[in-house]
């Protein structure tokens, strides 16, 4: 069964660069035809997408995040990573990424979350 | 954007009873509306997608319906492990968007 493991620094300042990883285990992430995700959630608030991304690269982000994000995969660590740059307090949340089939585009594995706070 | 609207929230029901949860897109999705179910701390799962399709070991007391723009939850005969936050999402058009939750407690 596959797994999704987030990981990266709790604590960022304000206006560096946020730096999360996810680590899939029970499966290759490039064993089937799956886009890879990355969604937060503000404290007290609901999911936001922030992006998608292919194994073979390709990438959509949403237009709210565009200018900040960047996602990138590395097929040999089973792993993909998101990077947000800026970031201000608002990005404070809890960081999930998931898998999403590409047939309906449903998110069928999820981490579990890791909480990503911006502060001085 | 397509934007998700969520009804009721909250939702307060006891253990064995019913529930219905709305969701209400801005614009037709045909049938890319998919439900999650969510608890403090844990990652969130998958019960429904396109609209009705049970996920694999989801049971069978959730059931899910609706098409264009209007969808429902029901969770008949709830058990104590439901009392959760549920979302819809579309995944009809980038970027995908979740509604606000319900959360369903305990009465």
């Amino acid at each position: 069964q596959v797994h999704l493991q987030e990981s990266g620094p709790g604590l960022v300042k304000p206006s560096q660069t946020l730096s999360l990883t996810c680590t899939v285990s029970g499966g290759s992430i490039s064993g089937g035809p799956y886009f890879w995700s990355w969604i937060r959630q503000p404290a007290g608030k609901g999911l936001e997408w922030i992006g998608r991304i292919y194994t073979g690269g390709s990438t959509n982000y949403s237009p709210s995040l565009q200018s900040r994000v960047t996602m990138s995969v590395d097929t040999s660590k089973n792993q993909f990573s998101l990077n947000l740059n800026s970031v201000t307090a608002a990005d404070t949340a809890v960081y999930y990424c998931a898998r999403v089939s590409s047939m309906d585009y449903y998110m069928d594995v999820w981490g579990s979350g890791t909480t990503v706070t911006v502060s001085s | 954007d397509i934007q998700m609207t969520q009804s009721p929230s909250p939702l307060s029901a006891s253990v064995g009873d019913s529930v219905t949860i709305t969701c209400r897109a801005s614009q037709t999705i045909s049938t890319y509306l998919n439900w999650y179910h969510h608890k403090p701390g844990k990652a969130p799962k998958l019960l429904i997608y396109d609209a009705s399709s049970l996920h694999s070991g989801v049971p069978s007391r959730f059931s899910g319906s609706g098409s264009g723009t209007d969808f429902t939850l029901t969770i008949s005969s709830l058990q104590p492990e439901d009392f959760a936050t549920y979302y819809c999402q579309q995944s009809y058009s980038l970027p995908y968007t979740f509604g606000q939750g319900t959360k369903l407690e305990i009465k």
